[in-house]
């Protein structure tokens, strides 16, 4: 079965500092992998998607990237947090068909 | 931009009341999934409808996804505390890499 893992659970970060979060999808190869992020108690926005290595696509304009080194690995990253990047994170994958399936989410917190 | 909107945003009932959580659109979809979300954790898919006019039960729960694939419904029977959560609607739209969009959510409470 598939499973996906994305750590840290939690982060607290200064304003300025580098960030990387980083996701990892076991059980599965080839998966279409999306970075969300969601403010506090509503809906998901789209942050980034890739449908293979090194094939990354923004949906926002932001502080923050992405990459995927890897067929079954995607990071989100920042040379520099703002204060308005604090939010709960959530990596996803889909196998090309109309579901979704989350990891358990990244609370960041930039102070 | 396709925009998805749930209503009501929040629900606060008692234990053994039925409800309705509604998602509605302009555009149309080539599917639409309904998650629950509990605090601190990623959200949990419950169900894809795909089809115009589909019915999808799911124990307690009802979903249904409009005949011109632009809204969708869920109905819970007999709400129970382990009921509560954030509800959230999401479409795809065909040949997008499923990007899914997503609706701002129903937060539900179910009281004992």
């Amino acid at each position: 079965s598939q499973t996906i893992h994305q750590w840290p659970a939690t982060l607290v970060q200064p304003v300025g500092s580098p960030l990387s979060l980083e996701c990892t999808v076991e059980g599965t190869s080839n998966p279409n992998l999306y970075w969300y992020r969601q403010a506090a108690g509503r809906g998901l926005q789209l942050l980034f998607y890739s449908v293979g290595i090194g094939q990354i696509s923004s949906e926002v304009p932001q502080n923050l990237s992405a990459s995927r080194p890897q067929d079954r690995q995607f990071i989100l990253s920042s040379k520099k947090l703002l204060l308005s990047d604090s939010g709960f994170y959530l990596c996803a994958w889909s196998g090309g068909y109309t579901e979704a399936f989350f990891g358990q989410g990244t609370r960041l917190t930039v102070v | 931009t396709q925009l998805l909107e749930q209503s009501p945003q929040f629900l606060s009932i008692q234990e053994g009341e039925n409800l309705t959580v509604y998602c509605n659109s302009s555009s149309v979809f080539s599917s639409l999934q309904w998650y629950r979300q509990e605090p601190g954790e990623g959200p949990v898919l419950l169900v894809t409808v795909v089809t115009g006019g589909e019915v999808k039960k799911l124990k307690r729960l009802t979903f249904q996804f409009g005949d011109a694939r632009k809204d969708s419904s869920l109905h819970i029977t007999a709400a129970q505390p382990g009921d509560t959560g954030l509800y959230l609607c999401a479409g795809a739209r065909s040949g997008g890499y499923n990007k899914l969009i997503f609706g701002a959510g129903t937060r539900l409470a179910v009281h004992p």
